[in-house]
């Protein structure tokens, strides 16, 4: 089957905690992107990678961190320099190239910070 | 239609009848949209896209519609069914793959 995938579904972490959530594409694509999801709002991208070993800020960087090693991987470390995380995070990816292709989104992973 | 803020903009049809979600957006430079369906604690799925060039689109029961001249976009349902119920939002791809999104509406579809 090809996607995407993150894992895990939830993840609970202590205030104060560094913590990773990964994604994992299949559909040889060259981009990839990660958002944060908030109850009645919008998408907001948090960085992007168009290319292995790039990746650029989106409008709401701060407090997290990624790496493009590979092809296939985007993981997203959440800082403890992000002042509210608990949120719905969504990886997603697309062919790139062109401004005419869709992205294809994860299952999402539902972080919450006590 | 859909609007920045805390509560979605909602929408209840009966099973059977048409469904007409609007989006207005931002940038009159976006020239490609997609609607997306995304269900409670899922991630959202492609349904429908539109290049500016087009007004209109068909796919298995849904039409999107783009008026560019008041930069407004719409999805239509037809024959709505229960598994229909999800929050639909639309994407704007304004350049540089990048997609701005907007908030959703809440599409309940009633027995």
């Amino acid at each position: 089957d090809g996607g995407i995938t993150q894992s895990p579904k939830y993840l609970f972490r202590k205030e104060g905690q560094n913590v990773t959530l990964s994604c994992e594409q299949n559909l040889n694509h060259d981009a990839m992107y990660w958002y944060r999801q908030d109850p009645g709002q919008g998408l907001r991208l948090i960085y992007y990678s168009q290319i292995v070993n790039d990746f650029q800020k989106g409008d709401i960087a701060e407090g997290y961190s990624v790496s493009r090693e590979k092809k296939e991987s985007f993981p997203l470390t959440v800082t403890s320099a992000q002042k509210n995380p608990t949120a719905f995070y969504l990886c997603a990816s697309s062919p790139g190239g062109t401004n005419y292709n869709e992205q294809f989104f994860g299952p999402g992973t539902r972080l919450t910070v006590l | 239609g859909e609007s920045v803020g805390l509560h979605l903009p909602t929408l209840s049809v009966q099973e059977g009848d048409n469904s007409i979600i609007n989006c207005a957006y931002s940038n009159s430079a976006s020239d490609y949209f997609i609607w997306y369906k995304q269900e409670s604690g899922k991630g959202p799925q492609f349904i429908i896209d539109i290049r500016s060039n087009m007004d209109k689109r068909q796919g298995q029961r849904v039409t999107v519609l783009l008026n560019k001249t008041v930069k407004h976009l719409s999805l239509q349902i037809a024959a709505t069914q229960p598994g229909d119920s999800a929050v639909y939002f639309c994407a704007e791809n304004g350049g540089g793959n990048q997609f701005y999104f907007g908030t959703g509406t809440s599409l309940t579809v009633i027995p």
